[in-house]
């Protein structure tokens, strides 16, 4: 079965430089979620998209915006990167707006390391 | 115990032992419980999953266990086997659809 896919997997940047991470959702879902984990941390909730409609905010920094395009794909901005947003970041994706019982399907993730 | 930066509180057992891994959650209006595996360098894979109108359910080899009063998860793996060491969070969803993770446990199973 199809399941979530994220690229880049590993990422490498300098401080103040600007990434983009990109999550493609299992077929059919329609809700994207990202997390941030840190090392030997617990994943922490940064943002949500259900029909590329912003659905809940997060611990997301302001120098990171995201958005869901119209195929359901999403993508995560970080700019102004600082050497604590070094972290594995993960995408999630569950179908019809992620009710309360709806289970969220994780990604492989993407390491991004700031030198 | 709790986690505090790098170190998650451990379980080591032996291959062919029974697991439980526990959860205490915050959030007394979470209506939905999730528990997932992580092993390393890897995404948090789903195991299995509970409403708050059940305080027992069983899959293969998993029984997840809800005690509502006292806001406390837990994890039983039967015949535990060393493809089972990983990293196991509980996530509680807090009444609405974003997921809450708890400090995780790592698991070491030893052959």
């Amino acid at each position: 079965a199809a399941g979530v896919i994220q690229s880049p997997r590993h990422l490498i940047k300098e401080k103040r430089e600007t990434a983009t991470l990109k999550c493609y959702p299992i077929p059919r879902h329609d809700t994207v979620y990202w997390y941030q984990q840190g090392p030997g941390q617990d994943p922490q909730f940064l943002i949500s998209f259900y029909e590329k409609m912003q659905s809940d905010k997060g611990s997301i920094p302001d120098r990171f915006s995201a958005q869901q395009f119209s195929d359901y794909h999403s993508e995560l901005n970080m700019s102004s990167l600082e050497l604590g947003d070094s972290a594995l970041y993960f995408c999630a994706s569950t179908f019809g707006g992620g009710g309360h019982s709806d289970t969220q399907y994780f990604g492989p993730g993407t390491r991004l390391t700031v030198l | 115990g709790e986690s505090v930066g790098l170190h998650l509180p451990t379980l080591s057992v032996q291959e062919g032992d029974n697991s439980i891994i526990n959860c205490a959650y915050s959030n007394s209006a979470s209506d939905y419980f999730i528990w997932y595996k992580q092993e390393s360098g890897k995404g948090p894979q789903f195991i299995i999953d509970i409403r708050s109108n059940m305080d027992k359910r069983q899959g293969q080899r998993v029984t997840v266990l809800l005690n509502k009063t006292v806001k406390h998860l837990s994890l039983q793996i039967a015949a535990t086997q060393p493809g089972d060491s990983a990293v196991y969070f509980c996530a509680e969803n807090g009444g609405y659809s974003t997921l809450t993770f708890g400090k995780g446990t790592m698991l070491l199973v030893s052959p």
